[in-house]
């Protein structure tokens, strides 16, 4: 069952400007990873946060986690071109991932 | 980097035909994968989980002789839709997590590149 909803649905920037997504779920997590999906592709793994974490670096990549509020953000800085592609959460519970419906980046040269 | 290959990459197949599609992991172990189905400009639905040397486990609503799972090795899982019709026509894609890293959970997905079925 999808369990994550994402925010906003879609997003148009400027290549070097930063970009910012959101991802709310409902009940408990093992951890929450993000996930990006190029147009026609299977997923590629692209962080993961456990739920005892509050924020994680990856590269570009910068993922929040606040459990409390059973949300997460994810920042991708200086983007590119080739960020563009949509943009996936997935929370972990009983070793399954479920989706939210995802963020669609457009990265504009 | 754990590598999934899936195979076809995109399969046209009449109505009431059946379509297998191949998973495979190749340089990992997965006892469990997982196979997922989306809709145009949508998410990801989990269909079923497969497991190997016992029966997969399907979620609510998906119909197992229909999309039928095998999982005969520690590298490879099938699914067969049968009796294919238009509405079976999707993006499914599978996934694995390595054995060796995944057993307690907090490991990713790894993906295969997705089977473009259209039925018609």
């Amino acid at each position: 069952s999808q369990q994550g909803e994402e925010d906003p649905q879609a997003l148009s920037i400027q290549e070097g400007e930063n970009a910012t997504m959101n991802c709310s779920y409902k009940t408990s997590i093992n951890n929450l990873q993000w996930y990006r999906q190029n147009s026609g592709r299977g997923l590629v793994h692209l962080i993961l946060i456990r739920s005892n974490e509050r924020e994680k670096h990856s590269g570009r990549l910068r993922v929040t986690l606040d459990t409390s509020k059973k949300s997460s953000s994810l920042l991708i800085t200086a983007s590119r071109a080739a960020d563009t592609a949509s943009y996936f959460c997935a929370t972990d519970a009983d070793y399954k991932l479920s989706f939210g419906a995802g963020t669609t980046v457009t990265v504009r040269a | 980097g754990a590598v999934v290959s899936q195979h076809p990459s995109w399969v046209i197949c009449k109505s009431g035909t059946s379509v297998k599609i191949e998973c495979r992991s190749l340089d990992f172990q997965a006892t469990t994968m997982f196979w997922y189905r989306q809709f145009p400009k949508q998410s990801l639905m989990l269909m079923a989980t497969s497991n190997e040397g016992s029966k997969a486990t399907y979620e609510q609503g998906v119909e197992k002789d229909k999309f039928l799972i095998n999982h005969a090795s520690l590298t490879l899982s099938t699914l067969t839709v049968t009796s294919a019709h238009p509405e079976d026509s999707s993006f499914y894609i599978c996934s694995a997590r390595d054995l060796q890293l995944g057993h307690t959970g907090n490991s990713p997905l790894h993906f295969g590149n997705g089977t473009r079925l259209t039925v018609t």
